[in-house]
């Protein structure tokens, strides 16, 4: 069974600095991971895709990374603003099931 | 913009009573699911649905059922409500099996 995790569970920074969310997953044979934004009392948005054959993905101030061999996803956002504030969950997919962690809940200060 | 829209932002029912939660997205995806989300235990997925009429259970299918008559909707049934399914709902739809998932707004249900 696949088990994802995300450290730190929360995470406060000032405006204007570098975010690091990771994600880490027990079974390596997945065929992509994704990364979403979830606001309070909403549904999830999807931020990034990686397939299993890449090792990273970019949107905007958005980069993900994925190693597969040792089962770990980074999403970096680049000059955090407050309206950056959000929980990052990250999902891998075994066939069509996808597995999510609990989230990372951020706060950005203005 | 692919939309997926749910029939409720809040809802609060009975013990017993039959519920239904109703799930359209507007983009003729393939596939569509429905998940619950609890504090500390994170989204699991109850129902996928890959074609109109054809269902596969998910981790928590116990109490719940699903109908899938038309390809953009996609139904949560509650027999009998409990309270122990008192939670966030959460649809999703995407083209393909393995492609990005789309999600609703949630539908926030209260059973007392």
């Amino acid at each position: 069974k696949q088990e994802v995790t995300q450290i730190p569970a929360a995470l406060s920074v000032p405006e204007g600095e570098n975010l690091v969310l990771n994600c880490s997953f027990t079974d390596s044979a997945i065929y992509n991971l994704q990364w979403f934004r979830q606001d309070p009392g909403k549904g999830l948005t999807s931020l990034l895709l990686i397939q299993s054959s890449q090792r990273e993905q970019t949107s905007g101030r958005l980069n993900a990374s994925l190693d597969k061999s040792s089962g770990r996803s980074t999403l970096y956002i680049a000059a955090s603003q407050p309206g950056d504030s959000a929980t990052y969950l990250c999902a891998v997919a075994n066939d069509y099931k996808l597995s999510f962690g609990a989230g990372t809940t951020v706060t950005v200060r203005a | 913009d692919v939309k997926v829209t749910q029939s409720s932002r809040y809802l609060v029912k009975r013990t017993g009573e039959k519920v239904f939660l109703e799930c359209v997205q507007d983009m003729d995806h393939e596939n569509m699911f429905w998940y619950r989300q609890d504090p500390g235990l994170g989204l699991r997925l109850i129902y996928f649905s890959y074609d109109v009429k054809m269902k596969e259970k998910g981790d928590i299918p116990e109490g719940y059922s699903v109908s899938r008559e038309k390809k953009e909707r996609f139904s949560l049934i509650l027999e009998s409500a409990s309270t122990n399914q008192t939670s966030m709902y959460l649809c999703a739809s995407s083209s393909t099996t393995l492609a990005t998932q789309y999600f609703g707004p949630g539908t926030r249900l209260t059973v007392t």
